[in-house]
């Protein structure tokens, strides 16, 4: 059971939007811990998405977003294109564990 | 171009003990914090250890204190993990990762490398 809680699995039409959520508790998202996200393709290692909520390192596409909301954040992938097919965690710290913790991951599919 | 490349996995019995090594280059080491982060085979990712800069302070998680030991050498631009007393449910692939940090713990995992699988099996 991860820490922060995600939908398994999501799934849209090419060019349609989908969204993630990563949801949280007082002692992490709500502590005012930042949310991270990482995309892992296919038998690849994670790749940093955002972080910081909504800041996207160079390289990753506009269409890929991020917000936040009370102890919730998520996590929007617009105009979904087949290469975006591929599983999606969350991450941020606990002050109840003293770590950093992960969502399950959700897994998005291209339909 | 930051890279990161870890070896040392492999396959060991339980109770056995495994050391793991990442070697990175292109950016100045000393400077970052590092961590591991683990995937069991078709299961999520999972934060196992993290080290400051300077080697001076170390995190683990719970399930993992008391069995790993995160060091590195700054000298040689290597990180790594020593992992005692090893069970079945350590099986995974482990993640060496270089750490940028917004605020004191808001640690996020801006380079990966490519993972060292590890098998715990009698």
């Amino acid at each position: 059971q991860s820490v922060l809680t995600q939908s398994p699995s999501v799934s849209g039409a090419p060019g349609q939007r989908v969204t993630i959520s990563c949801g949280g508790s007082s002692s992490n998202i709500g502590a005012g811990y930042d949310v991270h996200w990482y995309q892992q393709l296919p038998g690849t290692a994670p790749k940093l998405l955002i972080y910081g909520y909504y800041n996207r390192p160079s390289g990753v596409p506009d269409r890929f977003s991020g917000s936040k909301s009370g102890t919730s954040a998520s996590l929007a992938i617009t105009g979904l294109q087949t290469e975006d097919e591929a599983d999606y965690y969350c991450q941020s710290y606990d002050s109840g564990l003293s770590g950093w913790v992960f969502g399950g991951g959700t897994k998005v599919t291209v339909l | 171009e930051v890279q990161l490349l870890e070896s040392g996995g492999g396959l060991v019995q339980p109770g056995g003990s495994l050391r793991l090594s990442c070697v990175v280059s292109g950016f100045n080491f000393s400077n970052y914090a590092m961590t591991w982060v683990r995937q069991a085979p078709g299961k999520g990712l999972q934060w196992v250890s993290g080290i400051s800069g300077r080697g001076d302070t170390t995190y683990y998680a719970d399930s993992m204190k008391g069995r790993f030991i995160i060091s590195r050498d700054n000298s040689k631009n290597t990180l790594f993990l020593q992992m005692n007393s090893l069970r079945v449910e350590d099986t995974a692939t482990y993640y060496c990762a270089k750490v940028d940090v917004l605020r004191y713990f808001d640690w996020f995992m801006e380079n990966w490398g490519q993972g060292t699988r590890v098998t715990v099996s009698s």
